[in-house]
């Protein structure tokens, strides 16, 4: 079936280093992909997302890339703070029938050391 | 909550009770949606809604219910034949026929005592 597969599954970095996240989708319907922040105890926030017709997009220290032709996207954050640890979800989601589908990741937990 | 409040932020259910778990949003969203977090895992979908009066079953939907009477408000029930319904329970919602990214509720933990 759908789904979504998302590495690794914890990620530690020194605080100033850059992390890498990584999904690959299977559904080459899917044309939005958004990543969500998940702070302890909290519930998820999207922090950025990429539409299908684009390859690359930024905000500050984040940036997501799409690759349509091998159905995988990134989240990239660079100059790492111990706040940016959390659980980060990706997400893939198509136009479905009166709406549209979204299958998630399994998440990755990140770890900022000072 | 940015919009869309879930009520309350913990809940313990006894063996064999049914137990309601709130969900309101005052973000014109059409449609809906519950999901369950585990300890250490992802997202899995119980239920979802697009317009009122209409939900359909997402991928773990046996043991638990729910209505959809208002635009505004998406109840879940988690019913006794939910054998392990001790999770994290997230409501969410976007607007129906835009793709965009969900907003969500604050959640509910749920404990069986």
């Amino acid at each position: 079936g759908e789904n979504v597969e998302q590495h690794p599954s914890t990620l530690s970095v020194q605080e100033g280093d850059s992390a890498v996240i990584k999904c690959t989708y299977s559904d080459s319907a899917s044309n939005y992909f958004p990543w969500y922040k998940q702070e302890l105890g909290k519930r998820p926030q999207l922090i950025i997302d990429i539409r299908s017709n684009v390859g690359e997009k930024k905000d500050q220290r984040i940036a997501v890339t799409l690759n349509k032709t091998a159905k995988h996207f990134s989240l990239h954050i660079t100059e790492t703070q111990p706040e940016d640890s959390a659980v980060y979800f990706c997400a893939a989601s198509r136009v479905n029938t009166g709406g549209f589908k979204t299958i998630f990741g399994a998440g990755t937990r990140l770890f900022v050391k000072a | 909550d940015g919009g869309i409040t879930q009520s309350p932020k913990y809940l313990f259910r006894k063996e064999g009770q049914n137990v309601t778990l709130s969900c309101e949003q005052n973000l014109n969203h059409d449609a809906m949606y519950w999901y369950r977090q585990d300890p250490g895992q992802g997202l899995r979908l119980i239920y979802y809604s697009q317009i009122v009066n209409d939900f359909q079953k997402g991928d773990i939907a046996e043991g638990y219910s729910v209505s959809r009477e208002k635009k505004e408000s998406f109840p879940l029930t988690v019913t006794s034949a939910q054998k392990n319904p001790t999770a994290f329970y997230l409501c969410a919602s976007t607007p129906r026929t835009v793709t965009y990214g969900y907003t969500f509720g604050s959640g509910t933990r749920l404990t069986v005592v």
